[in-house]
């Protein structure tokens, strides 16, 4: 079967450094997205691996170890706009639909 | 670039009523597009994928006579909720992507309440 893990709520302060895990276990592996979504509104695209290693962007990272079926999100310089549900997401096959985590809830205070 | 529309964002309709929800690229050519339900505090859960001039490939659970998925053209796709009853009330988010990227750009989403 196919299973997304990400842990529900997470909270961090303002200025830090935030680590948010996803686990996958899936039929095939196409690559695995992270994708921000603020309520209400649509998710959007953060990063996308494919390979093991480590992809920086700006104040966010992403990492893929494709061996342990697991990524993270890292993010650095923590802001309040970054308060947010982050979704983990896996591309299972060559259709390009993916399975979505449960997304993790981060809340960021002064 | 890559922004995809969604319309309307909002309707409240009635029981028994059947509701179109129609969902364009903007700026590309999507070879497919996806359709996706989420309740609130809960993740997506897909429901359909499109492909431009076949029929919809449906998940698990999802009734296709329902859910009627039409892709008549390469920059439109709609979800037609037919007879809609209160349990299906949501937020109704589609993407699209190219047949070059594994990329989905999102629609802004469009929340459906049946009274």
């Amino acid at each position: 079967g196919q299973n997304i893990d990400q842990p529900t709520e997470m909270t961090a302060t303002e200025g830090a450094i935030v680590q948010i895990n996803c686990t996958y276990q899936t039929s095939g592996f196409n690559g695995l997205f992270w994708y921000q979504q603020h309520a209400g509104e649509a998710p959007t695209f953060l990063s996308y691996n494919v390979l093991d290693g480590l992809e920086e962007k700006g104040r966010f990272s992403s990492f893929l170890s494709r061996s342990k079926g697991y990524s993270y999100l890292l993010l650095k310089e923590l802001q309040m706009k970054d308060s947010a549900s982050y979704l983990c997401a896996a591309n299972p096959g060559n259709t390009g639909k993916l399975i979505f985590g449960q997304g993790t809830t981060l809340q960021v205070k002064p | 670039g890559a922004v995809v529309s969604q319309h309307p964002s909002r309707v409240i309709c009635k029981s028994g009523t059947s509701v179109k929800i129609e969902c364009r690229s903007l700026d590309f050519q999507a070879t497919t597009m996806f359709w996706y339900r989420q309740f609130p505090k809960k993740s997506l859960m897909l429901m359909a994928t499109s492909n431009e001039g076949s029929k919809a490939t449906y998940e698990q659970g999802v009734e296709k006579d329902k859910f009627l998925i039409n892709h008549a053209s390469l920059t439109l796709s709609t979800l037609t909720v037919t007879s809609a009853h209160p349990e299906d009330s949501s937020f109704y988010i589609c993407s699209a992507r190219t047949s070059e990227a594994y990329e989905q750009y999102f629609g802004p989403g469009t929340r459906l309440t049946v009274t």
